[in-house]
């Protein structure tokens, strides 16, 4: 059973228009939230974290917004630009850390 | 600082056949990760470790065994490679529980194919 799903395998946009990217998951006991972007050929890389505590955290152009009566969270990204192409995949940790419960990814094309 | 490094990054095995991936960091981190990735399954944790000396089970751990022998080094094994663990692996590795968020960091990843 996944407990983190990203059900959007692609998402396509124009550059300087926002990007929102989605995730549910279904374990309320999960503490902490995390997205990570990954290009081809290398490994994923950390881009921003929201607290169970939080229901906004922004960074740059990045923002993660947690809504957890929904079990819902999103990634926006504003403005979109062509080096954004990456496949973004959100992940979930419960308290005390350690282990990451990742989603599918959702591929992100960002076109000029 | 090279951060995490994954040997070999491609490799082709017969099914049967057995192989070590060796993953380090420089980072000092205690924990460490082997996961892996498929077509529209996300990243999958196979074994972790805290602490030198430990390891645990993750989500899809059987045909794997792993080793902690040194703080630096994490090795994941396959006795005897089954066409079923094609796959991209990575390995990452974190500092302890206590500090928000879990982040990890990742290496590059090895492409694994079994015929």
């Amino acid at each position: 059973d996944q407990q983190v799903k990203q059900n959007s395998p692609s998402l396509s946009v124009q550059e300087g228009r926002i990007s929102i990217l989605n995730c549910d998951y279904t374990n309320s006991m999960f503490d902490y939230f995390l997205w990570y972007k990954k290009y081809p050929a290398e490994g994923p890389t950390f881009l921003i974290s929201i607290s169970s505590i939080k229901d906004k955290n922004e960074d740059g152009r990045f923002t993660v917004f947690l809504n957890k009566s929904a079990k819902h969270l999103s990634l926006h990204i504003v403005p979109s630009q062509p080096g954004d192409s990456a496949v973004y995949f959100c992940a979930a940790s419960f308290r005390g850390g350690g282990k990451l419960i990742f989603g599918q990814g959702t591929e992100l094309s960002v076109k000029p | 600082n090279a951060g995490v490094t994954q040997t070999p990054k491609f490799r082709v095995l017969k099914t049967g056949q057995s192989m070590t991936l060796l993953c380090a960091q420089d980072m000092n981190h205690e924990y460490m990760y082997w996961y892996r990735q498929d077509p529209g399954m996300g990243l999958r944790l196979i074994h972790y470790s805290v602490g030198e000396g430990t390891t645990a089970k993750g989500e899809v751990p059987d045909g794997y065994n792993v080793s902690r022998l040194k703080k630096q080094n994490f090795l994941l094994g396959l006795e005897s490679a089954a066409p079923s663990q094609t796959s991209v692996y990575f390995c990452a590795s974190s500092y302890s529980q206590g500090l928000a968020g879990g982040e990890q960091f990742f290496g590059p990843g090895t492409r694994l194919t079994v015929l």
